[in-house]
């Protein structure tokens, strides 16, 4: 079975920072690009970052840009994502999410996500 | 980055057909045929129901179909059922190399 378990949500202070993780399983991890989309409470869906297969390349939105870093190990199935610097709109639940096939492709396996809470 | 506009809802009896839109601009959905659409039913994640525009993956009804024209996509369901109701968002790759979703929309079977 495809499968995508993430970690490493918890309540922070404003300014702190976290490191999420993502368990892949179940599909030829280092096949892929790799994906992290959150939604914040109640909110719509929110792109953040992506990875190409072979951690050459990442992409940032505007929104987390210079805040966040994405990484992955295909040795060890896993995508992180690192982010400083938290404010409170970054808020949310945090999907893992994998490539359909290239960078431009959609997003076919989600997780189930881990919840961020950035509190003062 | 500027989310792609979609409208707040539709809504339409079962055996009918909606229709939502998605609208972006010449940055994302009018420079790549890279759209893509999902279905959030609550509390559960997304699920990829169309990607490049009007493909289908392996499990989705063929009730589901897209298109584009300019910088405008579009989301059909045809025969419309109870279990369709959900919120739908679309997503566009962009010239920046990241992907945009849109605002969503929440389809409500009368």
């Amino acid at each position: 079975e495809v499968q995508l378990v993430e970690s490493g949500g918890v309540v922070v202070q404003t300014g702190g920072s976290l490191r999420l993780s993502c368990a892949a399983s179940g599909f030829t991890f280092e096949d892929y690009p790799m994906h992290w989309v959150r939604q914040p409470p109640g909110k719509g869906l929110e792109y953040v970052s992506l990875i190409t297969w072979d951690s050459r390349n990442t992409y940032y939105a505007d929104s987390v840009k210079g805040r966040f870093t994405i990484s992955r190990d295909n040795g060890k199935n896993s995508l992180y994502l690192q982010m400083d610097s938290l404010r409170s709109d970054d808020t949310g639940l945090y999907y893992c999410v994998k490539g359909y096939s290239g960078v431009d492709s959609g997003m076919d396996v989600w997780g189930h996500g881990t919840t961020v809470t950035v509190s003062s | 980055q500027s989310a792609l506009t979609q409208p707040p809802s539709v809504s339409g009896s079962p055996g009918q057909s909606v229709t939502i839109s998605c609208t972006g601009t010449s940055s994302d959905v009018g420079s790549y045929n890279r759209v893509s659409w999902y279905q959030q039913p609550p509390g559960t994640a997304p699920k990829l129901m169309i990607h490049e525009v009007s493909n289908r993956p392996s499990g989705v009804p063929d009730r589901f179909s897209g298109s584009k024209s300019g910088n405008t996509a579009s989301l059909t369901i045809s025969g419309l059922q109870a279990e369709d109701e959900a919120d739908y968002y679309c997503s566009s790759y962009t010239t920046s190399g990241t992907h945009v979703f849109g605002t969503g929309t929440r389809v409500t079977v009368l």
